[in-house]
């Protein structure tokens, strides 16, 4: 079993849809969750980072950390075209070592 | 955040040969990191460079295959030593701008194709 799960998609949505993206795991250590956008030829772009579990908010993105459960979830409110790209989820017991999911690419249609 | 920049932003090597790959941040950073991203598969830590001392490799990765050098705060590098196709992968270099554990920036990375 791979210590982060994430659903490598494609997921296509219409433009205005809300997007789930979502990781499990399997190590009760880690304590820091990041998702990553990465568009095609680019490298990842941090795009929210939280300790713990709770929810997170920062414009159209919310992440939410469920550590009961081993999982977390990127929403995207009012998905637009531009949002197309594979997302990361990344987690870290609170060392430099960063665990990252295999990314699951998103297609927003106009 | 950080401004990082890699060269080359691609390669195509022939077996046998050899590649290095530069990091510049635009500001000082304590740690710098090299991933390989391989296709369909999560980012892989390659090994952590710290300025002035040796590098600490991650399991799976060696010395003799991927050597870096760290010589002063802004830059480091990767070298990709003895290519066979099998290291056809994109590169990445990260850095912890903040000093803390929670905030990695990556570059634009490095795709290397080997023939």
């Amino acid at each position: 079993q791979k210590e982060v799960e994430q659903d490598p998609g494609p997921l296509s949505v219409p433009e205005g849809a809300i997007v789930s993206l979502n990781c499990t795991y399997s190590n009760s250590a880690f304590q820091y969750f990041m998702w990553y956008r990465q568009y095609s030829r680019k490298g990842p772009e941090l795009l929210m980072y939280t300790y713990s579990s709770g929810n997170k908010e920062d414009g159209r993105f919310t992440a939410q950390v469920d550590k009961s459960s081993k999982y977390i979830s990127l929403f995207i409110r009012d998905s637009q075209p531009s949002d197309s790209a594979t997302y990361l989820c990344a987690m870290s017991s609170g060392t430099y070592k960063y665990i990252f999911g295999t990314g699951t690419r998103l297609k927003v249609l106009a | 955040s950080a401004v990082i920049s890699q060269k080359p932003s691609r390669d195509i090597c022939q077996r046998g040969t050899s590649l290095t790959i530069q990091c510049q941040v635009d500001s000082q950073v304590t740690m710098m990191f090299w991933y390989r991203q391989q296709p369909g598969q999560s980012l892989t830590l390659i090994a952590t460079a710290n300025q002035g001392s040796e590098a600490t490799y991650e399991s799976g990765f060696v010395i003799d295959k991927f050597p870096i050098s760290r010589p002063n705060l802004t830059f480091s590098t990767l070298t990709v030593s003895n290519m066979s196709p099998e290291d056809s992968s994109i590169y990445l270099c990260s850095v912890d701008r903040s000093g803390s554990t929670d905030t990695q920036y990556f570059g634009p990375g490095t795709r290397l194709t080997v023939l």
